[in-house]
């Protein structure tokens, strides 16, 4: 766990401003993600990563912005925040394949 | 509509009961299920995974099982623990072209009392 940080851990903002949560890896690996958790829904991907400069959609990706110029760091940015965007984001990461995501300790955003 | 269902969705039991989560898929080509631990206010850890050709796998009290005719999968939770309290969450793998894709159950929130 301790390989892999997010933050901040807890966020509120105001509706149409811009968010960017930070994902942060010291293990190397290829592929980084971001999920957000919502009750009743479980976790949805939103954007992944297989290698710097790498991204592509997942589930969800609509009204958020991602970019990888570093292998090390994925950072997921809400370009003009919604009440909906509210949740509790997840970034994890693996070697690629089947491997293990590890996940980092979570995000609260609260958009207000 | 979610292709991996999770049951029950809470469960409630005594310390040092034993307890068993179900987890049901229908995705299809199945590449390998794993069951994750989440912990109140953290991410999801790693229990166990499967690859379709195994029926069983153990972590310490915790044991999984694998039907990959039926599509099903359980866990099972042995003498549990004050700290076993937690939501366990069911995802599998499923093959497609680009690679491969995550299916995430919505978990089952366990609560073990004294």
């Amino acid at each position: 766990d301790a390989g892999i940080t997010q933050s901040p851990r807890y966020k509120i903002t105001e509706t149409g401003r811009q968010v960017t949560l930070m994902c942060h890896q010291t293990w190397s690996h290829s592929y980084m993600f971001w999920y957000r958790q919502d009750l009743g829904h479980g976790l949805r991907l939103i954007y992944y990563s297989a290698a710097a400069d790498i991204t592509d959609k997942g589930e969800v990706p609509d009204g958020y912005v991602v970019s990888r110029s570093k292998t090390e760091n994925f950072p997921l940015t809400l370009e003009s925040a919604t009440r909906s965007q509210t949740s509790v984001y997840f970034c994890a990461s693996n070697s690629g394949g089947w491997d293990t995501q590890y996940f980092g300790p979570g995000t609260r955003l609260t958009v207000l | 509509k979610n292709q991996v269902e999770q049951s029950p969705q809470s469960l409630i039991i005594l310390e040092g009961k034993n307890c068993t989560l179900q987890c049901n898929y229908t995705v299809s080509p199945f590449s390998n299920l794993r069951w994750y631990k989440q912990d109140t206010g953290r991410g999801p850890v790693s229990l166990t995974i499967m690859t379709f050709s195994e029926n069983t796998k153990s972590n310490g009290r915790y044991t999984a099982t694998l039907d990959a005719d039926t599509k099903q999968s359980s866990l099972h939770i042995t003498a549990s623990q004050l700290s076993d309290s937690a939501s366990y969450i069911c995802v599998v793998n499923l093959r497609i072209n680009s690679g491969y894709a995550l299916n995430f159950g919505k978990g089952t929130s366990l609560l073990v009392t004294p």
